[in-house]
């Protein structure tokens, strides 16, 4: 069976810190695979989505990057945090060329102080 | 672009009574999948229901039920029978058929009475 891990639950940076969460697949080839953002009592906002290795796409310019290293790792970076960065972070895939539903992780709750 | 509406912020229903939340979406592309989710208090997204655009028999599960009106591009969920463990944000979401992007609505709160 399929499982997405993401790390970590929680996570408390200064302003101007960097910031790396990962998130991995198991169990599935080639998903597509998206980072979200969603602010307290908000919506999801996409924030990247990757259809394959070292395949990249933005959906807000920001203070953040991705990567996808591996097929089924995808990491969400900051070089230097803002106070605006705060939020719920949510890693999600879909099986590759499927019309099934999005499979999301636990999420990280992220605090800029 | 892909853009998901949910006008509702906010709902509220008694226990043992229906309610439906509105969604509307605009897109050019005429096979898509629509979905509702469910977050609850611990944040986890959960799927509540799906809809493929080729269908046009309205999707059910259980005590969910969708009224997909592809020409106006509307699709609401309708619970059934409210019971407390529906209390959650509910959000709906469009995907492109074999696209990449996964968009959602900005949800809808729905408060469940005793």
């Amino acid at each position: 069976s399929q499982t997405i891990h993401q790390w970590p639950a929680t996570l408390v940076q200064p302003v101007g810190s960097p910031l790396s969460l990962e998130c991995t697949v198991e169990g599935t080839s080639n998903p597509n695979l998206y980072w979200y953002r969603q602010a307290a009592g908000r919506g999801l906002q996409l924030l990247f989505y990757s259809v394959g290795i070292g395949q990249i796409s933005s959906e807000v310019p920001q203070n953040l990057s991705a990567s996808r290293p591996q097929d089924r790792q995808f990491i969400l970076s900051s070089k230097k945090l803002l106070l605006s960065d705060s939020g719920f972070y949510l890693c999600a895939w879909v099986r590759f060329r499927a019309e099934t539903e999005a499979f999301f992780g636990q999420g990280t709750r992220l605090t800029v102080v | 672009a892909q853009t998901v509406t949910q006008s509702q912020p906010e709902m509220s229903v008694q226990e043992a009574e229906t309610v439906t939340l509105s969604c509307t979406y605009d897109t050019s592309e005429s096979d898509y999948y629509l979905f509702w989710y469910k977050q609850p208090p611990s944040r986890q997204m959960i799927l509540v229901i799906r809809q493929e655009a080729y269908k046009q028999q309205n999707a059910t599960e259980n005590r969910f039920s969708v009224n997909f009106q592809k020409a106006a591009k509307s699709f609401s969920l309708k619970i059934s029978d409210s019971q407390l463990g529906d209390a959650a944000m509910y959000f709906c979401a469009y995907r492109r058929e074999y696209g990449n992007k996964l968009v959602f609505g900005a949800g809808t709160i729905l408060r469940v009475k005793s």
